[in-house]
């Protein structure tokens, strides 16, 4: 059964470090979605790629966080510089193409906390 | 601001019984609904989603949507301790965007 696929699974860092996060989507996903989901609380969107394009980055707070999908394919969410704030799981989720009947489906989750 | 509202419980039955978890949705253009199941540590797990007004059953879960009442809920028969966990009601708005509530956590006595 196809899966989607992150790293690491679990971080540790100190605040003002940087930090990445990977995922490989299901293969053939078009759309390709990135959530943090801080304990206690649903997960919300940070940014959606279609292909190699941004959709949506409307909730990524720019300042520190980037994300890129260079190929269209796999992923990378960056942090820099990490703040205590940032202590949450990240969440990498995809679907064959966006649209509303479209079930996305989680990776396990990267758990970050910074100290 | 489009949200999506759930009980966060924490709403605690016996093993056997029906556990019943109910969502409420603002954006009058959400199509597609989505439940999630979320253990301790781990990564959300889609279990049920229903596009259309009714009842949609799948095994011991039953989805049912009002569109009218703006509202979605999730019930679970024959409650097993291993149903514990957090119940995450998710909602695809007028966007495509996809919008979840706090969740609820169930907890299931044996």
């Amino acid at each position: 059964e196809a899966e989607v696929a992150q790293s690491p699974r679990y971080k540790i860092t100190e605040k003002s470090q940087a930090v990445a996060f990977w995922c490989d989507p299901i293969s053939g996903h078009a759309t390709l979605y990135w959530y943090r989901q801080i304990l206690g609380q649903g997960p919300e969107l940070l940014v959606q790629f279609q292909d190699e394009s941004v959709v949506d980055d409307s909730q990524l707070p720019k300042d520190r966080f980037s994300a890129e999908r260079l190929k269209g394919v796999d992923s990378t969410l960056k942090i820099q510089p990490a703040e205590l704030g940032d202590s949450a799981m990240y969440l990498c989720a995809s679907t064959p193409s966006a649209g509303h009947s479209y079930e996305q489906y989680f990776g396990p989750g990267t758990r970050l906390t910074v100290t | 601001q489009k949200e999506v509202e759930q009980n966060s419980g924490p709403l605690s039955v016996p093993e056997g019984a029906i556990a019943s978890l109910n969502c409420t949705y603002s954006d009058r253009g959400s199509q597609s609904f989505f439940w999630y199941r979320q253990y301790s540590g781990k990564s959300p797990e889609l279990i049920m989603f229903i596009y259309s007004n009714g009842d949609k059953e799948d095994g011991r879960f039953t989805a049912q949507l009002n569109k009218a009442s703006q509202y979605v809920s999730l019930l679970i028969r024959d409650s097993q301790p291993s149903d514990s966990a957090t119940y995450l009601c998710a909602v695809t708005g007028s966007n495509y965007k996809l919008t979840f509530g706090k969740g609820t956590l169930l907890t299931v006595n044996p």
